[in-house]
């Protein structure tokens, strides 16, 4: 069983719907990542957040809105999606030392996400 | 900046026989190095992770792995493959105090019975 926990597993939507993924972790990790990955692909970073405030934006475009409301949990809020943005989204959490480098992340188990 | 290469895109291996699967690494310092697995319409299930010590590092579910520095690489190896083991395998990087993963394109292994 993943100790970090995404919802929902499956979505569908809309090119004009707003929806949001969301992600929790209790393991008191204190940096949380977004991922995007298309079939047969290795996973491509998007988003970084250490201690609750963003640190990496991978030049992801703005209808995808991340969000750290507290030390446990991370939203991904969609809006405007193309079909291009269709994928399995994943969520990370690993602790943060001084040897930041040092530290495995732990990965959920997705959100598949298909917009029509 | 690093990268991390996986030449081999897809492998089959039947079961019971041993499995190698390659990774190569570039950079200029010791990296800290990772092999993750990944199943079907699961997330990524970390197998093993060298940071320093002993080359040898031992993993989950019977892998193995070992960083070779003179040839930049960090092979995992199992001896007796299963049948459960069939699966997309990724060796990644992240160097320093970097916090981002670097991930090789990735190896499918596929088991016959």
């Amino acid at each position: 069983d993943t100790e970090v926990t995404q919802t929902p597993k499956h979505l569908v939507m809309g090119m004009t719907n707003k929806k949001s993924l969301k992600c929790e972790q209790h393991m008191g990790h204190r940096a949380m990542y977004w991922y995007k990955q298309k079939a047969k692909k290795p996973p491509e970073l998007m988003f970084v957040y250490s201690y609750e405030k963003l640190s990496i934006n991978e030049s992801v475009p703005s209808r995808f809105s991340p969000e750290c409301p507290n030390s446990s949990l991370l939203n991904l809020h969609l809006h405007a999606l193309q079909p291009e943005d269709s994928a399995l989204y994943l969520c990370a959490s690993s602790p943060l030392s001084i040897l930041l480098g040092n530290q495995p992340q732990h990965f959920g188990d997705g959100t598949r996400l298909s917009i029509l | 900046a690093q990268s991390v290469t996986q030449p081999d895109i897809h492998i089959t291996v039947s079961e019971g026989a041993s499995l190698e699967l390659r990774c190569n690494y570039s950079y200029g310092a010791t990296p800290y190095l990772f092999w993750y697995v990944q199943s079907p319409g699961q997330g990524l299930q970390l197998l093993l992770k060298y940071f320093s010590g002993d080359t040898l590092v031992q993993g989950i579910k019977g892998f193995e792995a070992e960083f070779k520095r003179s040839q930049s690489s960090f092979n995992l190896r199992k001896p007796s493959v299963h049948w459960s083991d069939a699966a997309e395998y990724f060796c990644a990087v992240k160097t320093g105090t970097a916090s981002k993963l670097t991930f090789g394109t990735g190896t499918r292994l596929q088991v016959t019975l």
